[in-house]
């Protein structure tokens, strides 16, 4: 079954420090998703990305956010200077449209700022 | 306003009893929902959804009630096994409009199947 690949499965930075977390969709998938779970809370939605531009985000996805698909494959979410609470597990997901059928998560990146 | 902490409802239950999971939703413009189960370590793996013009939806195992009227959500698993121990999460999906499939979650309940 295709899967969505996050990488990598753990990372710990400095406070202050850029982050890339990167995902490789589902490869006939269009639309794509970054979400972040902090430590015992519900999953939050942080931005949706289509034809190359995002479609949606959130008030947590703020000016320290960006999201890339640099090549036909890959998906990054970029943090540019980490804080504290960016501490979370972050959840990239993809779907052929914009229903329910088929919309993957992978298994997330945990991010530890300390 | 949105209820968020650290400490999820729980629910345990012995194997091979049935379970009902709750949620309570807020946008009553949404077009469907979806219950996900949340292994530890693990991304939300899609288990059923059901969309906002039906009232229940069978599955394997698996049985989703929507009550529109009081914007509630349920999730019965039958013959509950322990590997279903999991955090279960609902989620929205408004209709149509520029929400480009965005989910809302709810906050999530932990089951626990004690062998």
């Amino acid at each position: 079954e295709p899967e969505v690949t996050q990488t990598p499965s753990h990372q710990v930075t400095q406070m202050g420090q850029e982050v890339i977390l990167r995902c490789v969709p589902i490869s006939n998938h269009l639309y794509f998703y970054w979400y972040r779970q902090i430590l015992g809370q519900k999953v939050e939605f942080l931005v949706s990305f289509y034809n190359n531009e995002i479609s949606e985000k959130s008030e947590i996805f703020d000016d320290q956010f960006s999201v890339e698909r640099p090549d036909g494959s890959n998906f990054t979410l970029k943090i540019r200077s980490t804080k504290l609470e960016d501490s979370a597990m972050y959840f990239c997901a993809s779907t052929r449209g914009t229903g329910v059928k088929g919309y993957t998560f992978g298994s997330g990146t945990r991010l530890t700022v300390v | 306003g949105e209820s968020v902490g650290l400490h999820l409802p729980t629910l345990s239950v012995q194997e091979g009893d049935n379970s009902i999971i709750n949620c309570a939703y807020s946008n009553s413009a949404s077009d469907y929902f979806i219950w996900y189960k949340q292994e530890s370590g693990k991304g939300p793996q899609f288990i059923i959804d059901i969309r906002s013009n039906m009232d229940k939806r069978q599955g394997q195992r698996v049985t989703v009630l929507l009550n529109k009227t009081v914007k509630h959500l349920s999730l019965q698993i039958a013959a509950t096994q322990p590997g279903d121990s999991a955090v279960y999460f609902c989620a929205e999906i408004p209709s149509g409009g520029t929400s480009y499939g965005k989910l809302t979650f709810g906050q999530g309940t932990i089951l626990t199947v004690h062998p």
